[in-house]
């Protein structure tokens, strides 16, 4: 019984075509976060929806969106992937933001770029 | 700056040989602390986490981890370690101040085992 699901488990896509990655829960968690993990580093938070508020990393590209239709759906958009796109995509949850309120993460979604 | 350290990046320890994971941070509040296991091609789990209190922490499979304030670190223990721990462990502190929530993770520490 996964509670935070991520479809597909891996995506294929062409150099800039667009892709969207998905993930939902089952949760009930206020908050949803996209993390990006490059091969042998550490999983960097993109950014995150607490509830319907919207909160980019600085350092986040341009080209990658996201969009969370309700509590239970989270999408990532890549508008246009480049090679350096190419990387594991982790959906986690929590039920709030701060103390007390670990993280739960989906399997990811390993992305290639072609 | 925040940052977090995992000073090895590859362990590789016998089955049934004791385990210690290495974390040192460096926060100017004492952070919160978590411990997370990625195997490969999946997703993080949470291992265990510490607030306040007990500055030994007992988590999941098995696993302890000791907060020492004077050495900033966080290190991850077991005490005989199995096949199946062969993963890799992240070390991630969390800001503790009002409104701040982001999770920084190490940059990872792989163990492999030897049967």
């Amino acid at each position: 019984d996964a509670m935070v699901i991520q479809n597909p488990r891996y995506q294929v896509t062409q150099f800039g075509k667009p892709v969207t990655l998905s993930c939902s829960q089952t949760l009930n968690h206020n908050v949803m976060y996209w993390y990006q993990q490059k091969s042998s580093q550490a999983p960097k938070l993109l950014f995150h929806y607490y509830d319907k508020d919207f909160n980019n990393e600085a350092d986040t590209p341009d080209n990658f969106q996201s969009r969370r239709p309700n509590t239970s759906f989270c999408f990532l958009d890549i508008r246009s992937p480049g090679l350096g796109d190419a990387a594991m995509y982790l959906c986690a949850t929590s039920r709030d933001r701060g103390e007390n309120s670990p993280l739960h993460f989906g399997n990811g979604t390993r992305l290639t770029v072609t | 700056a925040q940052s977090v350290t995992q000073p090895d990046i590859h362990i590789t320890v016998s089955e049934g040989a004791s385990l210690e994971l290495r974390c040192n941070y460096s926060y100017g509040a004492t952070p919160y602390l978590f411990w997370y296991v990625q195997s490969p091609g999946q997703g993080l789990q949470l291992l265990l986490k510490y607030f306040s209190g007990d500055t030994l922490v007992q988590g999941i499979k098995g696993f302890e981890a000791e907060f020492k304030r004077s050495q900033s670190s966080f290190n991850l223990r077991k005490p005989s370690v199995h096949w199946s721990d062969a993963a890799e462990y992240f070390c991630a502190p969390q800001c503790s101040g009002a409104g701040s929530y982001q999770l920084t993770f190490g940059k990872g520490t792989k163990l492999s085992v030897i049967p």
